[in-house]
C-alpha cells in the first residue's frame, strides 16, 4: 500500500488549496479514506472521512462548509478541497487509509503528509 | 466535537508496565467499542497498535494491550523498552464523527 500526497503549500488567509492523495497496492473504491492533520507541535485533529462504496463523506465542525472530500475511483486519488483557509488551518495534513469500508474503522496506513501553512 | 481526554506525560523504567487512560463520554468512548491507539515516533507517521479497544494488528508485540471501562479506554505496555519511547493518541468513533485524544508523551527512563 503506498499513499502519496502533493499539493500542500503557503496561501494566505482566505484562499483555497486543493490537497491530492494518489493511492495504490489496494483496492481503492472499496476503502474508507481519511483526512487527518497534525498542526506544528500538536496532536491529532480528524478533518474529515469518506466512506468506500457508497462515497459518504464526513466532517469535523471546525471545517464543515468550508473543506469537501471527494475520491476518483477511476484514478485511486482523494482529495481534499480547502477554501476559506485560516491561520488555525496550518498543519500537515495526512490522508490515511481505512482498515473496512466504513469511515469509522481504524485507518492504517498513512501517508507521508503534506504541509499547509495559512499566512500573509 | 471535544478532544478525548490524556494525560500529557507518562513516564518509566524499562521492563515495567505504564498505563496511558484516554477519557471520553458516553457518546463516543462509552458508547462504542471502537477505540483505537496510535503511536507516533518524533518526525514519523502515526502507526496503529490498538483498535476496536483491545485487539492487535498483525506485528504489533504483544506487549501493547488495550481496554475500556465506562468512558474510559487505557493502553498498557508491558515490560517497557526503550523503543516504546513515543507518543501515543487514543481515537474514538462517536456516531457523526471520529475524535482524537490530545496525545500522551511516553517517556523511557
Amino acid at each position: 500500500v503506498q499513499l502519496l500526497e502533493s499539493g500542500g503549500g503557503l496561501v494566505q488567509p482566505g484562499g483555497s488549496l486543493r490537497l491530492s492523495c494518489a493511492a495504490s497496492g489496494f483496492t481503492f473504491s472499496t476503502y474508507a479514506m481519511s483526512w487527518v492533520r497534525q498542526a506544528p507541535g500538536k496532536g491529532l485533529e480528524w478533518v474529515s472521512a469518506i466512506s468506500g462504496g457508497d462515497d459518504s463523506t464526513y466532517y469535523a465542525d471546525s471545517v464543515k462548509g468550508r473543506f469537501t472530500i471527494s475520491r476518483d475511483n477511476s484514478k485511486n486519488t482523494l482529495y481534499l478541497q480547502m477554501n476559506s483557509l485560516r491561520a488555525e488551518d496550518t498543519a500537515v495534513y495526512y490522508c490515511a487509509k481505512g482498515t473496512g469500508g466504513n469511515y469509522w474503522r481504524p485507518i492504517e496506513p498513512w501517508g507521508q503528509g503534506t504541509l499547509v501553512t495559512v499566512s500573509s | 466535537q471535544s478532544a478525548l481526554t490524556q494525560p500529557r506525560s507518562v513516564s518509566g523504567s524499562p521492563g515495567q508496565s505504564v498505563t496511558i487512560s484516554c477519557t471520553g463520554t458516553s457518546s463516543d468512548v462509552g458508547g462504542y467499542n471502537y477505540v483505537s491507539w496510535y503511536q507516533q515516533d518524533p518526525g514519523k507517521v502515526p502507526k496503529l497498535m490498538i483498535y476496536d479497544v483491545s485487539k492487535r494488528p498483525s506485528g504489533v508485540p504483544d506487549r501493547f494491550s488495550g481496554s475500556k471501562s465506562g468512558n474510559t479506554a487505557s493502553l498498557t505496555i508491558s515490560g517497557l523498552q526503550a523503543e516504546d519511547e513515543a507518543d501515543y493518541y487514543c481515537c474514538s468513533y462517536a456516531g457523526s464523527y471520529v475524535v482524537f485524544g490530545g496525545g500522551t508523551k511516553l517517556t523511557v527512563l
